[in-house]
């Protein structure tokens, strides 16, 4: 079945430092990938999507570029803040093999940011 | 607008027992869906509504159900509580048809089960 995989954390960077937090993918047909962030006591919340092939998300200084060949959605930052620590999870909808749209998630990885 | 509310935030209950949970959607959304969240893990699909019907369900057992009301607001029930449904149970909205499956979650019901 589809699934995600996740390096695994925590990272711990100092701020300012340049953050990737690996991802790769198992799917069957063409899924739809995405990074959510998870900041302590709350929900997740969307951080950025690519819907098909070479489509690169971004958002709040964040990317991930989609990449078929490599089955890989990789997320990288240039220069980390103390507010980015969070748990960041990866996923991805693969809406062709099933018409709910349900999200496949990666275990997590917590980034932690020292000043 | 509204984000997606749930309640209660934080629950205890004992094996055996049976606990509902509530989600109110965000406005505009028409499709509900919930997962578990187990400490360190990430979030399980357990299922989808839509129109008020289950439409897609994870590996979950029977005993957990759901209900969609006209309002697009939404129920989990989990009867037979054992002691590995203590997580953190999480409702997301979304709007069908609209493309790539964009949630929006709600911050969950912290469920412990002793």
């Amino acid at each position: 079945g589809d699934s995600v995989t996740q390096m695994e954390g925590p990272v711990t960077l100092s701020e300012e430092a340049f953050l990737t937090i690996n991802c790769t993918y198992t799917a069957t047909g063409y899924p739809s990938l995405f990074w959510y962030v998870q900041y302590p006591g709350e929900g997740l919340q969307l951080l950025l999507k690519a819907t098909k092939a070479d489509d690169k998300g971004s958002n709040k200084g964040f990317e991930a570029t989609y990449r078929k060949e490599t089955t890989s959605f990789h997320l990288e930052k240039g220069s980390v803040q103390v507010s980015d620590s969070a748990v960041y999870f990866c996923a991805l909808s693969d809406r062709g093999s099933s018409n709910t749209g349900k999200l496949i998630f990666g275990q997590g990885t917590t980034l932690q940011v020292k000043p | 607008e509204t984000g997606v509310t749930q309640s209660p935030t934080h629950l205890i209950k004992t094996r055996g027992q049976q606990v509902t949970l509530r989600c109110s959607s965000q406005s505009g959304h028409n499709t509900v869906s919930w997962y578990q969240q187990a400490l360190g893990q990430g979030p399980q699909f357990i299922f989808q509504y839509y129109r008020e019907e289950e439409n897609g369900r994870g590996n979950f057992p029977p005993r957990f159900s759901g209900l969609q009301f006209p309002n697009y607001s939404s129920e989990l029930n989990v009867n037979a509580l054992e002691l590995d449904d203590s997580a953190l149970y999480l409702c997301a909205s979304s709007l069908e048809g609209s493309g790539a499956n964009v949630l929006t979650f709600g911050a969950g019901s912290r469920l412990t089960v002793l």
